[in-house]
């Protein structure tokens, strides 16, 4: 059964800091991993999805890699503003079809970035 | 264009009541999965649908069901709540094309409260 970590729960930073969330799965056979931003009460925004055949992904100050040998992802979010105060979750797909096409979802990182 | 749809966006319900919830899909998109989270957790699955048929079912009691109509929307029903079905209920549409996935977009999500 897939599992999949993050750690810490909650994270403050000061603004304009770069920073990395990273998100761990236990079973390296995935067919795709997807980032998400929750804003509180709200439903989920994509920011990047990574194929199992890729090892990074970027959309302007945002940048995702994945390891799949290591069952290991991270976010990588340069100059952090207010704005990005928010609960990031990552998800990973195990198949493209079928039970294996649900999202796994790990519970999320807590970002407070501060003035 | 709009994004996935739920209605309604809050509802509060008794214990023992039924429940029917609501999503369009993004225009295009055949797939429709639903996830249920709460508060403090990752969204649960509960649901895939793809072309009006059921191609995936999460570890959740008989009381939840759902089907999809020809116009790709889809329905969420819960039958006799208990109080531990509140949360916030989500639903995903993605496009699917090969067996490859470009990945899932949420809903703004539907907020049920059973007292």
């Amino acid at each position: 059964k897939q599992e999949v970590t993050q750690i810490p729960a909650a994270l403050s930073v000061p603004e304009g800091e770069n920073l990395v969330l990273n998100c761990s799965f236990t079973d390296s056979a995935i067919y795709n991993l997807q980032w998400f931003r929750q804003d509180p009460g709200k439903g989920l925004t994509s920011l990047l999805l990574i194929q199992s055949s890729q090892r990074e992904q970027t959309s302007g100050r945002l940048n995702a890699s994945l390891d799949k040998s290591s069952g290991r992802s991270t976010l990588y979010i340069a100059a952090s503003q207010p704005g990005d105060s928010a609960t990031y979750l990552c998800a990973v797909r195990k198949g493209s079809t079928g039970a294996n096409s649900k999202l796994t979802f790990g519970k999320g990182i807590t970002l407070s970035v501060r003035p | 264009d709009a994004g996935v749809t739920q209605s309604p966006t809050h509802l509060i319900k008794t214990r023992g009541q039924h429940v029917t919830l609501r999503c369009s899909p993004i225009s295009g998109h055949k797939s429709v999965s639903w996830y249920q989270q709460v508060l403090g957790q990752g969204p649960q699955f509960i649901f895939q649908y793809y072309e009006k048929e059921e191609r995936g079912r999460g570890n959740f009691p008989d009381r939840f069901s759902a089907r999809q109509f020809p116009n790709y929307s889809s329905e969420l029903n819960v039958n006799a709540l208990l109080l531990g079905d509140s949360a916030l209920y989500l639903c995903a549409s993605s496009f699917e094309w090969g067996g490859a996935n470009y990945g899932y977009t949420f809903g703004s999500g539907t907020r049920l409260t059973v007292v």
